[in-house]
């Protein structure tokens, strides 16, 4: 199977920029995702990455390196309503199967 | 349009009892995938439907169990309760097959007493 490793918490100030880091074991690997999940709600897309580089959309950002199983989800000027769980997901063989890490609880302070 | 769609949203069942969930995913949505969520373990795969045949099962006993229907909602079941299946049991469907986006249910959370 596919272990996927993230910290458990993180903590970060308003108006920072927090980077999220994810490991995962390479074998039949085909591509990582990254959701954010609020406290009582689904986990919403917000990032794919099969290719190794960065993926930039707004103030969140995924970089992939496929040779190392290691990808990261950069946040930039924080807000408060980020503070949620963020999971890291990886996708292996045929169809849709996700494997998910534990998820990082990140909290915004003012 | 329409998100993915699960009911019931909140449930209490006693042990030994069997219950079924049902998911209605995204229109042209044809892959269902069930998740199993809880706080020690996290968000668990537990099988993927596409158009009718199941693809993917993860590492769940045989008391867990779904299908797919031709419309692609999906029901899973859990026969036979234990108290350690109380979790928020979460749907989510995709549009193609493979490496694409998964949208996500607001879940069902069972309670088994």
């Amino acid at each position: 199977g596919q272990n996927i490793d993230q910290p458990t918490e993180m903590t970060a100030t308003e108006g920072a920029i927090v980077q999220i880091n994810c490991t995962y074991q390479t074998s039949g690997f085909n591509g990582l995702f990254w959701y954010q999940q609020h406290a009582g709600e689904a986990p919403t897309f917000l990032s794919y990455n099969v290719l190794d580089g960065l993926e930039e959309k707004g103030r969140f950002s995924s970089f992939l390196s496929r040779s190392k199983g290691y990808s990261y989800l950069l946040l930039k000027e924080l807000q408060m309503k980020d503070s949620a769980s963020y999971l890291c997901a990886g996708i292996t063989g045929g169809g849709n199967k996700l494997t998910f890490g534990t998820g990082t609880q990140l909290k915004v302070e003012l | 349009k329409a998100g993915v769609t699960q009911t019931p949203r909140y449930l209490i069942k006693t042990r030994g009892q069997q219950v079924t969930l049902s998911c209605s995913p995204i229109s042209g949505h044809r892959s269902v995938s069930w998740y199993q969520q809880t706080p020690g373990q996290g968000l668990q795969f537990l099988f993927e439907y596409f158009s009718e045949t199941q693809r993917n099962k993860g590492n769940f006993p045989g008391r867990f169990s779904g299908r797919q229907f031709s419309n692609s909602r999906s029901e899973m079941n859990v026969s036979t309760l234990e108290l350690g299946d109380s979790a928020l049991y979460l749907c989510a469907s995709s549009k193609l097959d493979g490496n694409t986006e998964a949208f996500f249910g607001q879940g069902t959370r069972l309670t088994v007493v």
